[in-house]
């Protein structure tokens, strides 16, 4: 079936570094990628998205790139700031937005 | 996007006991999910909440303990039953819009059973 797999946490960085959250994934057909971020005390909120191989989504300065040829969708931002402190779910979903599978998330904590 | 509400908002409830969970959204929809999150892990999904139809059920999750309803399209509600300590968790619905690839969350209902 269908799974995702992140990087473990936590991850702890400083203000200004660069983040990279690894995600794999496993599917038959030809998924569409996501990542959600999750704020302390919130729900869940779409980050970027890609439905195709080769699509960069972005938003906030984050950045993931579909790669089929390596089954990833690794998240990246050049200069986090103390305000991106959440946990980070990558997630897919095959047909559109049914079923949505999500890897177990990666806390992570930005220092000022 | 879609703007989704959530109450109760959190709950602190004897074992034994229900509760009802309800999720409102803006605009109609086409599809309604409801997921699970223990403490510390991440997202399941316990079944698709079908607009005038029984809700489809994931494997481990059961229509007698989870029950749903979808009266119409802009509205569900998820009953944890007989509740123990295991089902303390945060209970989060979402929804699919049209025309979209992609999945909208609520805030998501904190219950702790004790």
């Amino acid at each position: 079936g269908n799974s995702v797999t992140q990087m473990e946490g936590p991850v702890t960085l400083s203000e200004e570094a660069f983040l990279t959250i690894n995600c794999t994934y496993t599917a038959t057909g030809y998924p569409s990628l996501f990542w959600y971020v999750q704020y302390p005390g919130e729900g869940l909120q779409l980050l970027l998205k890609a439905t195709k191989a080769d699509d960069k989504g972005s938003n906030k300065g984050f950045e993931a790139t579909y790669r089929k040829e390596t089954t990833s969708f690794h998240l990246e931002k050049g200069s986090v700031q103390v305000s991106d402190s959440a946990v980070y779910f990558c997630a897919l979903s095959e047909r559109g937005a049914q079923k949505l599978v999500f890897g177990q998330g990666t806390r992570l904590t930005i220092n000022p | 996007s879609a703007v989704i509400s959530q109450k109760p908002s959190r709950d602190i409830c004897q074992r034994g006991t229900s509760l009802t969970i309800q999720c409102q959204v803006d605009s109609q929809v086409t599809m309604m999910f409801w997921y699970r999150q223990q403490p510390g892990q991440s997202l399941t999904l316990i079944a698709t909440a079908n607009q005038g139809s029984e809700a489809t059920y994931e494997s481990g999750f059961v229509i007698d303990k989870f029950p749903i309803s979808r009266p119409n399209l802009t509205f569900s509600t998820l009953t944890v039953s007989n509740m123990s300590p295991e089902d303390s968790s945060i209970y989060l619905c979402s929804v699919a819009v049209t025309g979209q690839e992609t999945q909208y969350f609520g805030p998501g209902t904190r219950l702790l059973v004790l």
